[in-house]
């Protein structure tokens, strides 16, 4: 147990279908990030918070749309996604962005 | 581009033998390396390298950074079954991106 939680664990969606993932760290730290990881590829960064504020979007389609309502807390609400965005999406957080990061057991999205 | 390498992709080993892994990287602004472990979900953090020659151990785990060749390795002695797992190598970006780039993992497995 990591002090970060995701819900669901796992998750089937349609391509027309809209949901959301969520994050809760209970660790104190002020930065959070969302994560992809697919089958035999490294794990991907796609977005970064640093106390509450978008600090990297890395080039991520905006049908994968963040939140941040507070330091604690990240959403990744989903919209229109298509099958190659099936994967595992994993949250983390960290005391700060030059400190390490700790790791949500993720979300296995499967997108039909 | 930023990149990290690591190798073997893949290593069988018995109970009892030692292994290491590298991890060799290039990018622009390097601050940190970090190893993680990860059985089934969450990459779990080990260890965090900022400083060349400084062997950093846990147990039966160490590491070591050099900066000046640019890669780490990760010793595990005395395996047990359960250090069976993707082992992950990321560096840490400085400057204003703050980015964890990783790489593809070794898959270790350790048999009785």
């Amino acid at each position: 147990e990591t002090g970060v939680t995701q819900t669901p664990r796992h998750l089937v969606m349609g391509m027309t279908n809209k949901k959301s993932l969520k994050c809760e760290q209970h660790l104190g730290h002020n930065a959070m990030y969302w994560y992809k990881q697919s089958a035999k590829k490294p794990l991907e960064l796609m977005f970064v918070y640093n106390f509450k504020e978008q600090t990297e979007n890395n080039s991520v389609p905006s049908r994968f749309s963040p939140e941040c309502p507070n330091s604690s807390h990240l959403f990744l609400h989903l919209h229109t996604l298509q099958p190659e965005d099936s994967a595992l999406y994993l949250c983390a957080s960290s005391q700060s962005l030059s400190y390490e990061q700790y790791f949500g057991p993720g979300t296995r999205l499967t997108v039909t | 581009e930023d990149k990290v390498v690591q190798s073997p992709l893949s290593l069988v080993v018995h109970e009892g033998d030692t292994v290491t892994l590298n991890c060799s990287y290039e990018v622009t602004n390097f601050r940190s390396l970090l190893w993680y472990k990860q059985e089934k979900k969450a990459p779990t953090f080990l260890f965090m390298l900022t400083s060349s020659g400084i062997e950093k151990k846990s147990g039966r785990l160490s590491s070591i950074l050099d900066k000046k060749e640019l890669f780490s390795i990760l010793n595990i002695t005395a395996t047990q079954t359960g250090d069976s797992a993707v082992y992950l190598c990321a560096v840490l970006l400085g400057g204003a991106t703050n980015k964890l780039i990783f790489g593809t993992g070794t898959l270790l497995a350790v048999q009785p």
